[in-house]
Formats: structure tokens, sequence, C-alpha cells
């Protein structure tokens, strides 16, 4: 089946700590984003990657870092200079420039700072 | 400004009535528009997109845009209970030589039945 998968789908992070939230998809797409929502938001770009090897900052990119080595994956650290990054983290990937192609989404990483 | 403004809500309607949910945006040179749903803990699935001037039909649901007042709005007929969620505004355009989708903040709709 295609799609996009994110993972864990939970993560407990100490205080101090990098880690990293895996978004993989199947659908061919060439461009692939992350979102962060926090509780009664809406959701806020971090990262966007149109081709391989390429991406841009969003609007909240501090303390993060992203990788576009394959096509499929686009993994997005949550580094130690993020001071606040308990959040809900989406992936997402669109395939085509057209006006009328639409993004999907994974399932989300729910990331809790302990 | 915000690029995509919404009305967080809750907006709360009967089962069976229309409910309206709006949207605005900043940038002129955007292109697409997109609604998303989602349900609490859930991420967003899409509902509808449009990218020209007036109204787009799929089913229950009506996206309305007008390009020239930046606006563009979700009309959900004989709402049921199941269309209790937070329906998300997103809007796509070119920034930098690349496609960027921005959203809004959501707004909760309530069907009371």
């Amino acid at each position: 089946d295609g799609g996009i998968t994110q993972s864990p789908k939970y993560l407990f992070r100490k205080e101090g700590q990098n880690v990293t939230l895996s978004c993989e998809q199947n659908l061919n797409h060439d461009a692939m984003y992350w979102y962060r929502q926090d509780p009664g938001q809406g959701l806020r770009l971090i990262y966007y990657s149109q081709i391989v090897n390429d991406f841009q900052k969003g609007d909240i990119a501090e303390g993060y870092s992203v990788s576009r080595e394959k096509k499929e994956s686009f993994p997005l650290t949550v580094t130690s200079a993020q001071k606040n990054p308990t959040a809900f983290y989406l992936c997402a990937s669109r395939g085509g420039d057209g006006v009328n192609t639409e993004a999907f989404f994974g399932q989300g990483t729910r990331l809790t700072v302990v | 400004q915000k690029e995509v403004e919404q009305n967080s809500g809750p907006l709360s309607v009967p089962e069976g009535a229309i409910a309206s949910l709006n949207c605005t945006y900043s940038d002129r040179g955007s292109q697409s528009f997109f609604w998303y749903r989602q349900y609490s803990g859930k991420s967003p699935e899409l509902i509808m997109f449009i990218y020209s001037n007036g109204d787009k039909e799929d089913g229950r649901f009506t996206a309305q845009l007008n390009k020239a007042s930046q606006y563009v709005s979700l009309l959900i007929r004989d709402s049921q209970p199941s269309d209790s969620a937070t329906y998300l505004c997103a809007v796509r355009k070119f920034s930098g030589g690349y496609q960027k989708v921005t959203f809004g903040t959501g707004t909760k709709l309530q069907v009371i039945p």
C-alpha cells in the first residue's frame, strides 16, 4: 500500500538530548514537509524539501535539522537547542507542482520531554 | 498579520444545519487552497481543495473561493455529529522558487445532536 509512515508514534526525550523522527513515503512524491502542532494550535512549518539534497527553512526552523539524502526519506532531528520541543510532529508529502495537488500526512509523532 | 487566519471557534451548529467555516489569507500570490479535517489526536485529512474563483461542490461539502477578497470558505450541509472536528485551512504559494504550504490555526466545529 502506498503511503507516508512516521515513526515512532510516541517518543520521550530527556533534557539536552537530540532525537530523530523518521518520515518515509513510497508515493514517489518530490516534496516533503515537517510541521509542528501544539495543543489547540494549527500547524507551523519547520522545514520543507522540494527535491533530494535540497531543503528550506520554514517559519520555526530554530533548534531543528533535516536531511534529504533519498527521495523517500525526510528525517527530522530535534536538537537540544530546541527549548520547548514537546509537541505533535507531522510529516507530509506532495507529488507534482500542479495547483491541484494536495499534501498527504503521516500519522504523526508525539514528542514529550521528560 | 498572519498569512492564514481562521476563527478558532468553537462553532456550534445543530445536527442537520449548515456549518460555515471561513478563512482569509494575506498573500495575493497564493495559488491553491485546501480544507483539512482533523480529529483530536489524529493527523489532518484532506476534504477539498480549490484553486479557481467560485464554488466547488463535493457531496455535502462546498468550498468557495474569492481571490479579490482573499477569502475561502467551507460549507458543510446536513451537518452530522461525526463532522465534529477541527477544520484547517491551508494555502499554497510559490516562495523563493519553492511551493510552500501554510496552515491556519483551525476552527473547531461542534455538531450538536
